[in-house]
């Protein structure tokens, strides 16, 4: 049973570039959720993915932006990278948007922006 | 939004003890789940527990929603064990938030040989 994967682990970009992530959710899981974690802080909520649609964002600009394919992966695009942007991004997955359901987590891919 | 804070912020332990994290919350949840991130920031589900008491080998979990606190047990720590462990929740909205976590900052476990 293959687990939440993400792509790529590692990403050096510089200041004002734009980027891509990548998510594919847990097999049988729909719904995709976005989170960023600076350095010694806990991750942070961006927004979440269900039926190809935004469904909740967290407080963040809208040069964070996403979407979800009819295969349930999703991406994450950020443009005009500060240097504020350098972080953890945590991709998780879930089985619809009813309550109760319990998030798994991929393994995240490290930004850094110089 | 909802407030989540975890303590101790750090602990130290030598191999072989026990330890109790705390995580208490703000507002009513639908969710609560435990994590553990290892030193590659992977977040490993321990527990998904919204209420009552579950136990998985040597550690235990138990949420008591209606005061707003939820304690994770690690007996016999290993070094394995280190790590950050979070506590995040799903705050009842009435629909407004499924699926949407709150994390709190953490506590870093150091277990020495």
């Amino acid at each position: 049973d293959a687990g939440v994967t993400q792509s790529p682990t590692h990403l050096i970009k510089t200041r004002g570039q734009q980027v891509t992530l990548r998510c594919s959710p847990k097999s049988g899981h729909d719904t995709v959720s976005w989170y960023q974690q600076a350095l010694g802080q806990g991750p942070q909520f961006i927004f979440q993915y269900y039926e190809e649609e935004e469904r909740q964002r967290g407080n963040f600009p809208d040069r964070f932006s996403g979407h979800q394919f009819p295969n349930y992966s999703s991406e994450l695009n950020v443009n005009a990278l500060l240097l504020g942007d350098s972080a953890l991004y945590l991709c998780a997955s879930s089985a619809g948007i009813v309550f109760r359901v319990e998030q798994y987590f991929g393994p995240g891919t490290r930004l850094t922006v110089t | 939004g909802i407030q989540v804070e975890q303590s101790p912020p750090d602990l130290i332990l030598q191999e072989g003890a026990n330890s109790t994290l705390r995580c208490n919350f703000s507002d009513s949840v639908n969710n609560l789940q435990w994590f553990h991130q290892n030193p590659w920031g992977q977040l490993i589900n321990l527990f998904y527990i919204p209420s009552g008491t579950k136990q998985n080998g040597r550690l235990s979990a138990t949420t008591v929603a209606t005061e707003r606190y939820s304690l994770l047990y690690i007996s016999s720590s290993q070094t394995t064990d280190s790590g950050v462990y979070f506590c995040a929740v799903e705050r009842d909205a009435g629909g407004t938030s499924y699926g949407k976590l709150t994390f709190g900052q953490g506590t870093i476990l150091t277990v020495h040989p």
